[in-house]
Parts: C-alpha cells; sequence; structure tokens
C-alpha cells in the first residue's frame, strides 16, 4: 500500500505546548502534503513539502521531510484549543498512480486541552 | 484557492434508497475527485471525474453503485445508490488548487444509512 501512517494516532496536551506528529510513507513521492480536519468535516490543506525540500515553515508549522526514512513530521508551535482536530498526511504517489490522487494515512488526533 | 460548496452537509437515509451529493466549485477545474472516510478511518480516493468523460474508479468502486456526473468544468454530483449501512460515512469532493499547491476539498457530506 501507499498510504502513509501518522503516529501517535491521538496525542493530548496542555495549551503552550508543542505538538508533533509524524508521518511514514512507502514509496517514492513527488511531494507531502498535511492535512487539518475539524470534527468529521472537510480538510484544510495546511503545507505541501516537496521532495527536494527538507523544511518548511509556515505560520506556527513547521514540516520536515526526510525521503531517505521516507517519513515527515508536523510541528505546532505554542498550541492553542482552536488546534484541535484531526492531522492527516498525504502522499501524491509515484508513476503509475492516479494522476491527482492523494494516498492519506490515518491521522493523528489532537486534543489541545485550554 | 478555489472554493467549494458541497450538498448536503449531511442525511440521514433508509437502506435501498439512493442520495446524489453535489459539488459546485466558484471556478472551472479539469478534474474532480470524490472520496470516502468510513468513520474513524482515512479518506479513500472513489473515482476521478472529468469533463465530458467517463469517470475513472478505484479498485473496489463501481459505476452502478457510485455513478458520477460531471457536466461540467464546476459541477460534479456523486450518488450513492441502493444504499446499506455499511455505506455510512463522510463523502468529500476535492479539486486541485494549482495557485496554493495542494487541494481543496469541500466540507463533506456525512451519510448515515438506517
Amino acid at each position: 500500500s501507499q498510504q502513509g501512517e501518522e503516529d501517535p494516532q491521538a496525542l493530548s496536551i496542555q495549551e503552550g505546548e508543542n505538538a508533533t506528529m509524524n508521518c511514514s510513507y512507502k514509496t517514492s513521492i513527488n511531494n507531502l502534503q498535511w492535512y487539518r480536519q475539524n470534527s468529521g468535516r472537510g480538510l484544510v490543506h495546511l503545507i505541501l513539502i516537496r521532495s527536494n525540500e527538507r523544511e518548511k515553515h509556515s505560520g506556527r508549522l513547521r514540516v520536515t521531510l526526510d525521503t531517505s526514512k521516507k517519513s515527515s513530521s508536523l510541528l505546532i508551535t505554542a498550541s492553542r484549543a482552536a488546534d484541535t482536530a484531526s492531522y492527516f498526511c498525504a502522499t501524491d504517489g509515484n508513476r503509475g498512480s492516479t494522476l491527482g490522487r492523494l494516498y492519506f494515512g490515518r491521522g493523528t488526533q489532537l486534543t489541545v486541552w485550554p | 484557492s478555489a472554493v467549494i460548496s458541497q450538498k448536503p452537509s449531511r442525511d440521514i437515509c433508509q437502506r435501498g434508497t439512493s442520495l446524489t451529493i453535489q459539488c459546485q466549485v466558484d471556478s472551472q477545474v479539469t478534474m474532480m475527485f470524490w472520496y470516502r472516510q468510513q468513520p474513524g478511518q482515512s479518506l479513500t480516493l472513489i473515482a476521478t471525474a472529468n469533463q465530458g468523460s467517463e469517470a475513472t474508479y478505484e479498485s473496489g468502486f463501481v459505476i452502478d453503485k457510485f455513478p458520477i456526473s460531471r457536466p461540467n468544468l464546476t459541477f460534479s454530483t456523486l450518488t450513492v445508490s441502493n444504499m446499506s449501512p455499511e455505506d455510512s460515512s463522510i463523502y468529500l469532493c476535492s479539486v486541485e488548487d494549482l495557485g496554493a499547491g495542494g487541494y481543496t476539498f469541500g466540507s463533506g457530506t456525512r451519510l448515515t444509512v438506517v
């Protein structure tokens, strides 16, 4: 399967703490993306990192990519209660996969307590 | 970024009936994607819909069960036919966001079949 896998499956922290979520995948990729989903609603695109990039920042988000280990991490700094959501990594698969098809992991449920 | 209006947001349906889900995009897009998210699970691609041609279905999904229409470059529908409780899921449409990278998702349709 080309599906990504996140860990941990669930993460519970206090406001102000940092949250780190990890993602591993199995095939070569062009890019890896992180999405957020609130309460089973639509997904919101957070950040995309290309296979030739190692680190990317966006506001309180920091994403790293290690293509040799086929892994990525998402760090949310100074977390807030509003960050409570499910976070998914998604890869675009390798050549031969359906154009535009994303392979999603099962997600990390993040709970931030006020 | 593209904006997608997805309807209905939720529905409770009797087994054996059908439900049609609509997605309207505020810009013209070549490809639209339909995903299913079963309870507590990740997203799985059902099919890719191109305007003017039949949808391309992923393994495990068939046109008789999930017929798709794509009458123009801004609109698509997914029908869940002859529903059973196993079809209870969140269904999401998606389009590629060429400007920002990543994909934009509709707000999802939470379907419960009783």
